[in-house]
């Protein structure tokens, strides 16, 4: 089953505007991992950031944690068309093991 | 190096016949996980080896599915019986399984078609 919700479902924006996604979960954390996704094939590891931590930054990407509201944003900054992917959040669910739980993920398209 | 490979890279079979669907995990990688994507979802988790043994299969939809790694390296994911449901790509990834900030590599899939 999935995890939760991410928001919005799909994005569409000009090459060099930033692009914010948002993931909300269900359940007690370890960590929250983004994951990007092309073609629908194989998933690339973004960022992870822990439960302790309420903000990440790794490049172009920062992401926050909002553990009161079970919450999680990542942004991408001065975003280009090689962007353009499948962005998903997974957690890692506290007593849960090291499986990922993912979310229902947003599709990015960067235009030219 | 080398990353996770998955063959077939695409397997069409009819209802009712049996698949395997193999993974090579990154060399050394201790942790092995399987998670099944269905079009225009997240992938969900299957199953978890540590090793040889298979540390998590709740997420096995029912007994028509099994994974094996007998030798702590490849892994196989079978299916009996497939119905046009099991559609989907068929993910595996591994990791070195250092702590519960483990970061899991994914293969490129498996996209399984049950006609």
């Amino acid at each position: 089953s999935q995890q939760g919700e991410e928001d919005p479902q799909a994005l569409s924006i000009q090459e060099g505007e930033n692009a914010t996604m948002n993931c909300s979960y269900k359940t007690s954390i370890n960590n929250l991992q983004w994951y990007r996704q092309n073609s629908g094939r194989g998933l690339v590891h973004l960022i992870l950031i822990r439960s302790n931590e309420r903000e990440k930054h790794s490049g172009r990407l920062r992401v926050t944690l909002d553990t009161s509201k079970k919450s999680s944003s990542l942004l991408i900054t001065a975003s280009r068309a090689a962007d353009t992917a499948s962005y998903f959040c997974a957690t890692v669910v506290t007593g849960g093991g090291n499986k990922l739980t993912f979310g229902t993920g947003t599709q990015l398209k960067v235009e030219l | 190096g080398a990353g996770v490979s998955q063959t077939p890279s695409n397997k069409v079979t009819e209802k009712g016949k049996y698949v395997e669907l193999r993974c090579d995990p990154i060399s050394g990688h201790t942790a092995l996980y399987w998670y099944r994507q269905s079009l225009g979802q997240g992938p969900e988790f299957l199953i978890y080896f540590q090793g040889t043994g298979a540390a998590d299969d709740s997420g096995l939809p029912n007994d028509r599915f099994f994974a094996v790694r007998p030798e702590g390296s490849v892994s196989t994911l079978k299916i009996q019986r497939t119905e046009r449901g099991d559609s989907a790509v068929y993910l595996c990834a591994s990791s070195l399984l250092t702590g519960r900030t483990d970061t899991q590599y994914f293969g490129p899939g498996t996209r399984l078609t049950v006609l």
